[in-house]
C-alpha cells in the first residue's frame, strides 16, 4: 500500500518561532511536494522536489524553506512562524510524469494541522 | 488544466451505489481524468483515473463518455465511511505541471442509514 507519513498531525507553536514539518514516504518516488490548504482558497503548492537536493518554488514559497537530504524524505520549514500560517499542511509524493504510462498520481498524507498563536 | 463541475452536494442510502458526475466540457486530448475523496480534516485519498476507456479499481469504477466531456465516478456498494468530499480534476501528465493540483468545490457526498 502507498504510504506518505506527516510526523505531526496536531502542532501548536508561537509566532516567531522555528517550525519543522516532516514527511516520509516508502514508494521511492521521485517527486515530493509540500501544499497548504485553507478554507475558501483550495490547495496551494508551497514547494516541491524532483530529486534529492532539489526544490523548486511552487504557488507560496514566501516564509517557507525545504530540504530533501533523502529521497524518502521531504521536510518543510517555517523560520519565523507567523499567525497567517495557520493551516493544514500536506505533504504529497508521486513517480515524474514522463516515468509510467499509467501516469504520476499525487499520493497524500494525512496532513498537519498547525496553529501559530 | 481544464475546468470541471461538479454538483454541490448529493446524497445516498447506504449499501446502494453512489453515482457521481462530472462535467469537463473543455478538456483536451491529454488530460487525464482523477478522482479524490476528502474525508474530514484528512489529507485527500486518491480513487481512481482515466483517460479514454471506463476503469475500474477496489474501491470505484469511473465511466468516461465518449466525447470524453463528462464522467462518472460509481461507488457501487456505499457505506457510512464513504462521506466525504469528492472531487474531479483533470490533469496532463508531465513535469510542465508538476504538483499541480487544483481542487474545485467538489461534491459532498453523504451517505445515510
Amino acid at each position: 500500500d502507498v504510504k506518505v507519513t506527516q510526523s505531526s498531525r496536531y502542532l501548536v507553536k508561537r509566532t516567531g518561532e522555528k517550525v519543522f514539518l516532516e514527511c516520509v514516504q516508502d514508494m521511492d518516488h521521485e517527486n515530493m511536494f509540500w501544499y497548504r490548504q485553507d478554507p475558501g482558497l483550495g490547495l496551494r503548492l508551497i514547494y516541491f522536489s524532483y530529486d534529492v537536493k532539489m526544490k523548486e518554488k511552487g504557488d507560496i514559497p514566501e516564509g517557507y524553506s525545504v530540504s530533501r537530504e533523502k529521497k524518502e524524505r521531504f521536510s518543510l520549514i517555517l523560520e519565523s512562524a507567523s499567525t497567517n500560517q495557520t493551516s493544514m499542511y500536506l505533504c504529497a509524493s508521486s513517480t515524474p510524469g514522463d516515468r509510467w504510462a499509467s501516469g504520476n498520481t499525487i499520493y497524500f498524507g494525512e496532513g498537519s494541522w498547525l496553529t501559530v498563536v | 488544466d481544464a475546468k470541471t463541475t461538479q454538483p454541490p452536494s448529493m446524497d445516498c442510502a447506504e449499501g446502494r451505489a453512489a453515482n457521481l458526475p462530472c462535467n469537463h466540457s473543455t478538456i483536451s486530448g491529454n488530460e487525464y481524468v482523477y478522482w479524490y475523496r476528502q474525508i474530514h480534516s484528512q489529507g485527500p485519498q486518491y480513487i481512481i483515473h482515466g483517460l479514454k476507456n471506463n476503469e475500474t479499481n477496489e474501491m470505484a469504477s469511473l465511466i468516461i463518455t465518449e466525447d470524453r466531456k463528462s464522467s462518472t465516478l460509481i461507488l457501487p456498494h456505499a457505506t457510512l465511511r464513504d462521506t466525504a468530499v469528492y472531487y474531479c480534476i483533470v490533469r496532463v501528465h508531465g513535469s510542465s505541471n508538476t504538483g499541480k493540483l487544483i481542487f474545485g468545490q467538489g461534491t459532498t457526498l453523504q451517505v445515510k442509514p
